[in-house]
């Protein structure tokens, strides 16, 4: 079964460093692309990047660009999204979903992350 | 930076009612770069429809997809309790993925 699974929820605070995971399974990671999801509470959809693996090859918004660094390990076949100095602003959920072409076909199950002094 | 608007922004519909579900991009945008996810509550999205008008591997012909340029609509012919949810669409080019605001379905 082709599926994305994601770390559990954090807390933590401002200033606080943060890693959050994504394992495929059941497919070549290598061969797809992973984007990053956010979603703030009760708000919609926005994109924060993509990473291929194969190369770590990132495209990012430009809105969040320097708010977020996306990593792989390709022989474990996760997905990182880091921060380096959480804000409030921050808390949100995120999710990883696997890239084919102009769409994302797979989701992990979100990654709740709440940043509170 | 292609910008979507959705509308509306709430339907509320009965079982077994037909739900049409609008999405605009600010510019001409090619179909192939247009999609829809589902979100049901306290759940991650899924796509629905890709390219415009394909449906993604599992989901019922209930679901359709159609639309052009700049205008395209997502249509939930006989509506099944279980399709309660907000309804996304989603563009993926120029380097960038942009969603709309999304579209939330109650079910009567």
């Amino acid at each position: 079964e082709v599926q994305l699974v994601q770390s559990g929820a954090e807390v933590k605070k401002p200033g606080e460093s943060l890693r959050i995971s994504c394992q495929a399974s059941g497919y070549s990671f290598s061969s797809y692309y992973i984007g990053w999801v956010r979603q703030m509470p009760g708000q919609g959809l926005e994109w924060l990047g993509i990473i291929f693996p194969d190369d770590s090859e990132t495209k990012s918004n430009p809105s969040f660009q320097g708010r977020v660094v996306f990593s792989v390990d390709k022989s474990l076949s996760i997905a990182y999204l880091h921060w380096n100095n959480l804000e409030a602003s921050d808390s949100a959920t995120y999710y990883c979903a696997r890239s084919v072409t102009t769409s994302f076909d797979i989701w992990g199950q979100g990654t709740t992350v709440i940043v509170s002094s | 930076e292609v910008l979507l608007t959705q509308s509306p922004g709430t339907v509320s519909l009965s079982p077994g009612e037909r739900a049409t579900l609008s999405c605009r991009a600010s510019q001409r945008v090619s179909r192939s770069y247009l999609a829809w996810y589902q979100q049901k509550p306290g759940q991650a999205p899924r796509l629905l429809i890709y390219g415009a008008s394909s449906r993604a591997a599992g989901i019922p012909d209930r679901f359709s997809g159609s639309g052009s340029e700049t205008d395209f609509t997502l249509t939930i012919s006989r509506l099944e309790p279980e399709d309660v949810g907000v309804y996304h669409c989603q563009h993926y080019g120029f380097s960038r993925v942009t969603f709309g605001p999304g579209t939330k379905l109650e079910i009567k």
